[in-house]
């Protein structure tokens, strides 16, 4: 059990364009999913804690308006990334957490690799 | 906020060594702390895991300690084998959301 699943797994899009992202978890409900960033042979970064039905909270530096988070359902959450640039071309993963007060540990999503031409 | 800090960036050791990797943290709030393999391309996969309240965890191979008054926690890797190859990446957890070292690269020679 515990299975987060991101969708696609790799895009390749235009400067200028969007790219919606989507994380969902497949065998529980999830009332906070995370968004991180990792560049190429760096740590991952969290860029926002994403909780069902209210607003996300970005990390600093983050710009929440070209980064739109949507976390609609329990089993959902969608990052949007918005008139992208190739700075913004990284691996987006995004994790999950069963329930406040559950236990601690994140399930993974398998990532996204974002290539901005 | 949390900064976490982790040593060292890479590591080589021969099969059959132990490898020890260390992280320090700087907010006494957190109070969990995994550690994850990755590798080229994938998602982090948690190897072993530690909550604040405890000292030291082990898990066949793999034992994790740590040091709250100090703030460090450190991975041992005992036997190593060519498959334990990878990134690994330290993390800190305060209200669950988790702020990751830099990373270590270790390589098993054969």
């Amino acid at each position: 059990g515990a299975v987060v699943s991101q969708h696609p797994s790799w895009v390749i899009c235009k400067s200028g364009t969007s790219v919606k992202i989507e994380c969902r978890s497949l065998d529980f409900q999830a009332t906070t999913m995370f968004w991180y960033r990792q560049f190429p042979k760096q740590s991952l970064m969290l860029m926002a804690t994403s909780n069902e039905g209210s607003k996300a909270t970005y990390e600093q530096g983050v710009e929440k308006d070209k980064f739109l988070i949507n976390h609609a359902s329990l089993t959902l959450s969608t990052l949007t990334v918005t008139s992208a640039h190739p700075e913004d071309s990284s691996f987006y993963i995004c994790s999950a957490i069963r329930a406040p007060g559950g236990p601690y540990e994140q399930y993974f999503g398998p990532g996204t690799r974002l290539t901005v031409t | 906020g949390e900064n976490v800090e982790q040593h060292p960036s890479t590591l080589s050791v021969q099969e059959g060594d132990s490898a020890v990797i260390k992280c320090t943290y700087s907010d006494s709030a957190s109070n969990y702390f995994p550690w994850y393999k990755q590798e080229l391309g994938k998602r982090p996969q948690l190897i072993i895991d530690i909550r604040s309240n405890v000292g030291e965890k082990k898990d066949q191979r793999i034992a994790v300690t740590l040091n709250k008054t100090a703030k460090h926690f450190s991975l041992h890797i005992t036997e190593t084998q060519p498959e334990d190859s990878a990134v690994y990446f330290c993390a800190a957890s305060i209200r669950r959301a988790l702020t990751f070292g830099s990373g270590t690269r270790l390589q098993v020679q054969p």
